[in-house]
């Protein structure tokens, strides 16, 4: 059975620094899915950042990247320049060729003014 | 946001009951998936349905059933509620073809109370 772990449950970061919020994940399969997904208090979850297993590199949106390390089955978010409406659940994701998808139980973001 | 939308926005039901939630993807949208999220928790998959036949399922026993509509809005259904069951239930909607999942569009919840 896949599984994501989210070590950190709860992170703050000064407005301007940079953040890494930490994720692993358990699985046989070769090809699979990796998300990052933000969800502010009382709103929507909404997708920050996917990375395709086959994809040796990591993948970046603007102020987010990911550290994909496949052998060692992490899947890291950093956010550079954090602003205060990064403040959020974030939940790490996976998703295998069996169109399943497993959350970890996520990390709250404080962003400190 | 996601123009994804689910109703209604909360329920309350004493267990036993049935109920039925209601999710609206995002227009030309052919997959949806639904998941439960449980206060504190990260959402666990219960099931998604592409082209409106289920694609895919969580370690959810068969209370829980779905149908998803040529309109590609869709519902989840769970029979015989019990206290466990009280959450907040997402639905995502995407594109995918047969290959793969598109990003995932998530709706704002409803956010069931079981007595």
């Amino acid at each position: 059975a896949q599984t994501v772990t989210q070590s950190q449950p709860e992170m703050s970061v000064q407005e301007a620094e940079t953040v890494t919020l930490s994720c692993t994940y358990d699985t046989s399969e070769s090809n699979y899915y990796l998300f990052w997904y933000k969800q502010p208090p009382s709103r929507q979850m909404i997708l920050v950042i996917r990375q395709e297993a086959y994809k040796q590199q990591n993948a970046t949106e603007n102020r987010f990247s990911v550290n994909f390390q496949k052998a060692a089955k992490s899947f890291s978010l950093k956010i550079s320049d954090s602003q205060l409406g990064d403040t959020a659940m974030y939940f790490c994701a996976f998703k295998n060729t069996g169109n399943q998808f497993y959350f970890g139980t996520g990390t709250s973001l404080t962003v400190i003014p | 946001e996601t123009g994804v939308t689910q109703s209604p926005t909360h329920l309350i039901k004493t267990r036993g009951q049935q109920v039925t939630l209601r999710c609206s993807s995002q227009s030309g949208h052919n997959t949806v998936s639904w998941y439960q999220q449980a206060l504190g928790q990260g959402p666990q998959f219960i099931f998604q349905y592409y082209r409106e036949e289920e694609n895919g399922r969580g370690n959810f026993p068969p209370r829980f059933s779905g149908l998803q509509f040529p309109n590609y809005s869709s519902e989840l259904n769970v029979n015989a509620l019990e206290l466990d069951d009280s959450a907040l239930y997402l639905c995502a909607s995407s594109l995918a073809s047969s290959i793969s999942t598109d990003t995932q569009y998530f709706g704002p919840g409803t956010r069931l109370t079981v007595l």
